[in-house]
């Protein structure tokens, strides 16, 4: 069974540039989070997907962050503007239905760097 | 609100060590509790687990026991091989929830 994958797995944009990031998550998977890692601190949550609805986007940092899961299959994390502090590693992970399987099953992460 | 803390790192131990890794938690109610490894250019991935109290979750001769009364959350090994080098992090979920609230990592490092 293939993991969960995101790409790119490394971006480097200027100040004001678009990226958009994307994770696959694994086959069968309702719900998809994700995830970021700023400069060595702990990582934090962004937001929580059911299939294609938002559950939870309590974390997303403001309005440049905009995450999408059409079909309830891939997600994407599109930022713009990117800033200076938006820099660090985004995780993405997923987990099948339900609270009986807590644990979620991680990507390898991409790094944004904004220079 | 919910936290997790975590020691600070880097931990340096020579092979065949004994490792102790803390984390303390503070949460309501009663929270799932995870250990996570990151190795040089990979992902996170789940180390182990515990879902209730005096639970002991183990895996690959690491442990750690879910303590209520102390809320934590330790990670041990007996022995550190070279191949433990890594990044560990601690995390929980609260009940009845789904998102991972981590702690700010430990990086280790075992010397031959």
């Amino acid at each position: 069974e293939a993991g969960v994958t995101q790409f790119p797995s490394h971006s480097v944009i200027e100040k004001g540039q678009t990226v958009t990031l994307r994770c696959d998550p694994i086959s069968g998977h309702d719900n998809l989070y994700w995830y970021r890692r700023v400069m060595g601190k702990e990582i934090k949550f962004l937001l929580h997907f059911v299939k294609e609805s938002k559950q939870d986007e309590s974390g997303m940092p403001n309005n440049r962050f905009l995450a999408e899961r059409t079909g309830g299959t891939y997600s994407t994390l599109k930022v713009q503007p990117a800033e200076l502090e938006d820099s660090g590693v985004y995780f993405c992970a997923s987990s099948p239905a339900g609270l009986s399987h807590p644990e979620q099953y991680f990507g390898p992460g991409t790094r944004l760097t904004v220079t | 609100g919910n936290s997790v803390t975590q020691m600070e790192g880097p931990v340096t131990l020579s092979e065949e060590a004994f490792l102790t890794i803390n984390c303390t938690y503070t949460a309501t109610g009663y929270p799932s509790l995870f250990w996570y490894v990151q190795y040089p250019g990979e992902g996170l991935q789940l180390l182990l687990k515990a879902t209730k109290a005096d639970d002991k979750g183990s895996n690959k001769g690491f442990e750690a026991t879910y303590r209520k009364e102390t809320t934590s959350f330790h990670l041990e090994k007996g022995s550190v091989q070279v191949s433990d080098s890594a990044v560990y992090f601690c995390a929980l979920t609260a009940s009845g929830t789904y998102k991972y609230i981590f702690g700010t990592g430990t990086r280790l490092k075992v010397l031959a």
